[in-house]
């Protein structure tokens, strides 16, 4: 399995900050996705990040709330920008795996928290 | 609207019994359908798939089946063991490359 390490694992930030979460992975990888957990809600995919090339956005997210670097095969960023109390989520880096269709391996999140 | 629904936002079981958690879809292009299992402050971790061309599949004590005509499946843990005790999260993919679509989850509590 892939290991995934993110930082910060939580963080307590004011509105209208901006904030930038790492993710870097054990092993070399094409693709990068970064997911977002709302309170209560499912696991959302936010964009997918591939080296050398632009973030693919889903719909519903744009790059100038959400920019994402992605520098080399092991490491991602994912900033959030101009933050507000909806923006509370835990952010989930993850690769693909493996063993067949769908299978991710996920970092252990980082939990936002606006005030 | 939601794609991948999980009716039951918690669930107890005592230890050793059966413990069944369920997932609904409404999307009829979905043809792959996993469970992952997370625990506090852990990323999930895939525990289980099944392709829509199987209804069953087993992989030690946990067991999903698939209804495609109900759109619905299931994933068995027998014997719950209170290691269990975490949140389900059900997916579907379409292979169509479309993302994995999640449900909100199942919070299991296997009691000792």
């Amino acid at each position: 399995s892939a290991v995934i390490s993110q930082k910060p694992s939580r963080d307590i930030c004011q509105r209208g900050t901006s904030l930038t979460i790492q993710c870097q992975v054990d092993s070399q990888v094409t693709m990068m996705f970064w997911y977002r957990q709302q309170p209560g809600q499912s696991l959302t995919l936010i964009a997918t990040a591939n080296q050398g090339s632009e973030a693919t956005y889903e719909s519903g997210f744009v790059i100038d709330k959400f920019p994402i670097s992605r520098p080399n095969l092991t490491f991602s960023t994912l900033t959030v920008s101009n933050m507000s109390p909806e923006d509370s989520s835990i952010y989930l880096c993850s690769v693909e795996g493996w063993a067949g269709p769908g299978e991710l391996f996920f970092g252990e999140g980082s939990r936002l928290t606006v005030l | 609207d939601q794609q991948v629904k999980q009716n039951s936002p918690s669930l107890s079981v005592q230890e050793g019994r059966i413990s069944i958690l369920n997932c609904d879809y409404t999307n009829s292009m979905f043809d792959y359908f996993l469970w992952y299992k997370k625990y506090p402050a852990e990323g999930p971790t895939f525990l289980i798939s099944i392709s829509s061309i199987k209804d069953k599949n087993e992989d030690g004590r946990f067991t999903v089946f698939l209804n495609k005509s109900a759109k619905h499946l299931s994933l068995h843990i027998v014997p719950s063991q209170p290691g269990d005790s975490a949140v389900y999260f059900c997916a579907a993919l379409d292979s169509g490359n479309t993302p994995l679509v999640f449900g909100k989850g199942t919070r299991l509590s296997v009691i000792a």
